[in-house]
């Protein structure tokens, strides 16, 4: 496609639900990134792939963050059983790697009410 | 102390004005970004920087290695640039090509 493509854009879930947030980078981007923004803040990394492999897992702030990026397209992260705490913008960003720039998605804003 | 830092945190200008942000940077860095980020969330790539100076219209980005320190400008600003600016740059010292955010730069230029 012609950018990072988010679903959904919003999402608002009841604490202990499980969501799903689903990110369709560039076609071709082998390096795929997920962001955590809070209110006010900036972005925060929380796990890097390339092609389908996960590098850093690093920026996971919790056991209950999961990503997958299976065939090294579309990736997946999915937390289990929110928090109000996970309440943010979740940001995926896409790259060809190495010294190209990054192509940011529009963002899923998830509310844990 | 955040690896990243800008500022100021909030700008307020009036329509024309030259504008200035900053940021400063503890580690070293392959490369340096200025993002904007409007209401909604979506991001967008304005400048990727290793050296020197880089322009885009109104827009112009310099970088100084030595002092670890950036500056985007805008010249004669206008309402529609009103968003937060986001600084921020790949270390050397992390693994694979991710970014470290500074907490962004609220612009607001009034008509």
């Amino acid at each position: 496609g012609a950018g990072v493509s988010q679903s959904p854009r919003y999402k608002v879930a009841k604490r202990g639900q499980d969501v799903a947030l689903r990110c369709d980078p560039i076609s071709g981007h082998v390096s795929l990134f997920w962001y955590q923004q809070a209110l006010g803040q900036g972005p925060e990394f929380l796990t890097y792939f390339q092609n389908e492999a996960q590098l850093d897992k690093s920026g996971l702030p919790s056991d209950r963050f999961f990503a997958e990026r299976p065939e090294g397209s579309v990736s997946t992260l999915k937390i289990q059983r929110t928090q109000q705490e996970d309440s943010a913008v979740y940001l995926c960003a896409s790259s060809r790697g190495g010294a190209y720039g990054y192509t940011f998605g529009s963002g899923t804003r998830l509310t844990v009410v | 102390k955040n690896e990243v830092e800008q500022s100021p945190q909030n700008l307020t200008a009036q329509e024309g004005e030259f504008i200035t942000i900053n940021c400063s940077y503890s580690v070293g860095i392959s490369a340096l970004h200025w993002l904007q980020q409007h209401p909604g969330g979506g991001i967008v790539s304005l400048f990727m920087l290793s050296s020197g100076k880089k322009k885009h219209g109104r827009l112009i980005a310099t970088i100084n290695i030595q002092e670890k320190h950036s500056s985007l400008h805008i010249t004669a600003s206008h309402p529609r640039d009103s968003a937060v600016y986001i600084c921020a740059v790949r270390s050397e010292e992390t693994s694979g090509s991710r970014l470290t955010f500074g907490e962004g730069t609220q612009l607001t230029v009034n008509p």
